[in-house]
């Protein structure tokens, strides 16, 4: 399987505890995303990364939150001190874009549920 | 937040019929695209229209775009039960390099 995986695909955890999330690309994309989504809505953008650097941060990611691509292939999304509002699916993508004009289409991982006690 | 408001937010259809769902959007895109999600899934991706495209096809998947109206439909025809899902626009923006999720329509087809 060359898709993007997700581990682990289930997470509980008691409010107050560090939780980290890995997510593995398809191998030759070099962008990679992170979305949390919740019950009945669409994904949220939280951060991507274009290789190793990570771009852009959303106002959604508070200082618990901090994600990682030390070397331009799999990615880690680490909370601290969780709380029972970051009870989530955590969602992960990857694309390739080379060019200005690339379409972007993103290829998403089966995601992680993240559950909060 | 999401930019994105889809219409309907749920939708029940007989086996065989054509189901029609619609995205409007608020900002200037540079493509929009629809993705398919299974139950406690990831995302899959459907189809994408870019911004200077006014329809296009693939299969069963007809997606159209009125950029005078920021808006979108895709229309599934032949619907089949393996088409229950839930579906969601997301617009490219220029400039910016995300996708923006609309809030979804769940479509339930009845055999």
């Amino acid at each position: 399987d060359t898709g993007v995986s997700q581990d682990p695909r289930h997470k509980i955890t008691k409010r107050g505890q560090n939780v980290t999330f890995r997510c593995d690309p398809i191998s030759e994309h070099n962008r990679l995303y992170w979305y949390r989504q919740t019950l009945g809505q669409g994904p949220e953008f939280l951060t991507y990364f274009q290789n190793e650097a990570q771009l852009e941060k959303s106002r959604l990611l508070s200082d618990r939150f901090s994600a990682e691509r030390p070397k331009g292939s799999f990615s880690t999304l680490e909370i601290q001190r969780t709380e029972q509002g970051d009870s989530a699916m955590y969602l992960c993508a990857s694309s390739l874009v080379q060019t200005e004009r690339a379409k972007n289409i993103q290829y998403f991982g089966a995601g992680t549920r993240l559950s909060v006690l | 937040s999401q930019q994105g408001e889809e219409d309907p937010q749920a939708l029940s259809i007989q086996e065989g019929e054509n189901a029609t769902m619609n995205c409007s959007y608020k900002t200037s895109i540079n493509n929009l695209q629809w993705y398919r999600q299974n139950s406690g899934r990831g995302l899959v991706h459907l189809i994408l229209i870019r911004s200077n495209e006014r329809e296009k096809h693939s299969g069963r998947l007809r997606v159209t775009l009125d950029t005078s109206k920021k808006s979108s439909s895709l229309l599934i025809t032949a619907s089949r039960a393996a088409d229950t899902a839930s579906y969601f626009c997301a617009q490219f923006e220029r400039g910016n390099e995300k996708l923006t999720f609309g809030t979804g329509t769940r479509l339930t087809i009845i055999p």
